[in-house]
Order: structure tokens, then C-alpha cells, then sequence
């Protein structure tokens, strides 16, 4: 079945350190990649996205993500964490293009400690 | 960015009374609109796709009696929950890809609580 997993629901990290999010999504073929952040009594914003080309993308606010086709992941990394990046990140997945809908992960709630 | 706004963005209603949401395209023409909705610490699961000048399209499960979409316009979508009851408490989320961005525009979301 086509899905988005994931697997972490809860991670907290220090201030500083290092983050990695796992994303894997099961699609027959290549589809549209994108990490969205969501904060508390906002809206969605775009991290960023993945489409072709360069597998390691770069977003705003410091995260990147790399695409692996063999391991069907697009896991969103960011070197140096900061207070103000606790909040829910979400995998999602457009299996027809960036154009249409989008299958979301069940999301990964980050906790910052100072 | 784009913008795409959503109106109210609290709601708290009695049970059977019908409540519309609406969702707006600030600076750009939507011909296609999404609505999610987002229970309590989870994911956000697609409902409908809302078609300018044609009927939505129901994802499997979602009731469309229930969930009605109204595409008023290139700038306009309508939800409506009607005869709301506590379970469709939930927040509501809707989107708006912009042509030639490959991307969709999140509206902040609808908080809808019915008692």
C-alpha cells in the first residue's frame, strides 16, 4: 500500500546539536518529496522540496534533506539546532506531481532543550 | 510568498448546527483547492479536492452530505460541515497549489469545536 512513514513521533535534542528526521514513503515510482514545518497556531510552511536532479536539497532556515531512491527515504537533517525549530515536522509525499494532493507522515513532534 | 487564508479560524458551535469554513487565495487564481482535516496530535489526512466550476472529489470514507464543498471562485473554496456533532471536532486545513510553482500554499487552519 502506498504509505509515508515516520517512525520517530517524539524527538528532543539540545540546543546546538545535530538533528536527523527519517522520512520513508512506499510509491512505485519517484514522487514529489516535500518536509513541512508546522508551529503552534500556524499554518504549514514549506522546508523545502524535492523534485529531480541534486539528491541532497537545501531548504530555508538551515535544513537540508537527501533523497535515497534505494532506500526510499528523504530524511531532513540540520547541523545546529536551535530553540526556536521546536515544533511538528511533517513528511509528505505528492504521488502525482507537486500539483496535487499530498500524503502526509504522522508527523514529528521536536522538543528543543535549552 | 503565496497566501491563502482561512476564515474563522476558531469555531465553536452546538451539535446539529452547520458551520462554513472558508478558504481564500490572496494573491492568486486556485482552480483546484484541498481540504484537510487534523485530529489532535496527528497527521493532516486529505478530505476532498475542490474543482472551480465542478464537483469536489471525496477522498474514500469522507461523506460528502456531510463535508460540503462549494469552488465559488478562482479565489474562493467553502467547506461546510453540516449537522455538526462532537466527533467532527477537529481542525481544518486547506491548501492551494499555484500554477508554475510545483507547491501548495497552507491556509493557518480552522479550529472547529462542537458541543
Amino acid at each position: 500500500a502506498q504509505s509515508v512513514t515516520q517512525p520517530d513521533i517524539h524527538i528532543t535534542v539540545s540546543e546546538g546539536a545535530s538533528l536527523e528526521l527519517r522520512c520513508n514513503y512506499s510509491y512505485g515510482a519517484t514522487p514529489y518529496l516535500f518536509w513541512y514545518v508546522q508551529s503552534p497556531g500556524q499554518g504549514l510552511q514549506l522546508l523545502l522540496k524535492y523534485f529531480s536532479g541534486d539528491t541532497l536539497v537545501q531548504g530555508i532556515k538551515g535544513f537540508e534533506a537527501e533523497f535515497k531512491r534505494s532506500q526510499s527515504s528523504f530524511n531532513l537533517r540540520k547541523p545546529s539546532v536551535h530553540w526556536s525549530d521546536a515544533a511538528e515536522y511533517f513528511c509528505a509525499v505528492a504521488p502525482s506531481g507537486g500539483y496535487n494532493k499530498l500524503i502526509f507522515g504522522a508527523g514529528t513532534r521536536l522538543a528543543v532543550h535549552p | 510568498g503565496a497566501v491563502v487564508s482561512q476564515h474563522p479560524s476558531r469555531v465553536i458551535c452546538k451539535s446539529g448546527t452547520s458551520v462554513k469554513i472558508e478558504c481564500r487565495s490572496l494573491d492568486f487564481q486556485a482552480t483546484t483547492m484541498f481540504w484537510y482535516r487534523q485530529f489532535p496530535k496527528q497527521s493532516l489526512m486529505l478530505m476532498a479536492t475542490s474543482n472551480e466550476g465542478s464537483k469536489a472529489t471525496y477522498e474514500q470514507g469522507v461523506e460528502k452530505d456531510k463535508f460540503l464543498i462549494n469552488h465559488a471562485s478562482l479565489t474562493l473554496s467553502t467547506l461546510t460541515v453540516t449537522s455538526a456533532h462532537p466527533e467532527d471536532s477537529s481542525f481544518y486545513i486547506c491548501s492551494a497549489p499555484r500554477q508554475g510553482s510545483d507547491e501548495q500554499f497552507f491556509g493557518p487552519g480552522t479550529r472547529l469545536t462542537v458541543l
